[in-house]
């Protein structure tokens, strides 16, 4: 098991460009969750997906965020257009929908700088 | 709206100390509790999952406790090492209905052991 698969590691770009940030879950794992970590506002959920249907996207900060699930194994996050108040780390994490006994496993993560 | 909170947000202890992180939320309607661990610049490692019927579950030296009427849940490391040395983070799962998967985390315990 390879685990959950975030690309790339790092990302520096520009304000104003747009950032596709990448996520393939763990396989078998139904639910998919994107999550942002800063030292000021802790781990928040941004959104999640349940067999590939966004369920609740209330955490999505504004519209400049959108995020994918187009099949099972993959999923995006896009920023367009970035701004240096998104730099953050971006976690993705899943797990089993219907098994509560199913931990949820994240990603290493995407440093993104935005300057 | 469900609130977690982890008391103390630092913690420094000598090598071979047990220890004790503690976890707090509003809400009792949980499907379940983790506790993750994370280490530096990396994502975040599931330790210990309880189930809202359980009241305890043990992994090594961990042992994780819930008292869901209390809203409390603690984390017991014991003969803490050096290698224990990372941020602890708990997190709820909501319990809205057989759809839901939605974890909120608390603010972690960034634990150092001392050699």
């Amino acid at each position: 098991d390879a685990g959950v698969i975030q690309s790339p590691r790092h990302e520096v770009t520009e304000m104003g460009q747009e950032v596709t940030l990448r996520c393939k879950p763990i396989s078998g794992h139904n639910s998919l969750f994107w999550y942002r970590q800063t030292m000021m506002r802790g781990l928040e959920l941004l959104i999640y997906f349940n067999n590939n249907v966004p369920i609740d996207d209330s955490g999505m900060p504004e519209d400049r965020f959108s995020a994918k699930m187009p099949n099972a194994s993959f999923s995006t996050l896009k920023i367009q257009p970035s701004e240096p108040r998104d730099s953050a780390v971006y976690f993705c994490a899943s797990n089993r929908l219907g098994d509560t006994r199913s931990p949820l496993h994240f990603g290493n993560g995407t440093r993104l700088t935005v300057t | 709206k469900q609130e977690v909170t982890q008391i103390p947000a630092a913690l420094s202890v000598p090598e071979g100390e047990n220890l004790v992180l503690n976890c707090s939320f509003t809400d009792s309607a949980i499907y379940n509790l983790q506790w993750f661990r994370q280490d530096p610049g990396k994502g975040l490692t599931s330790l210990l999952l309880i189930q809202s019927s359980q009241r305890e579950q043990t992994s090594g030296r961990l042992n994780a406790s819930l008292d869901k009427s209390s809203g409390r849940s603690t984390l017991y490391i014991a003969a803490s090492q050096p290698g224990d040395s990372a941020t602890y983070l708990c997190a709820v799962r909501l319990l809205y209905g057989g759809a839901t998967n939605k974890l909120i985390f608390g603010t972690g315990t960034l634990l150092a052991v001392q050699p």
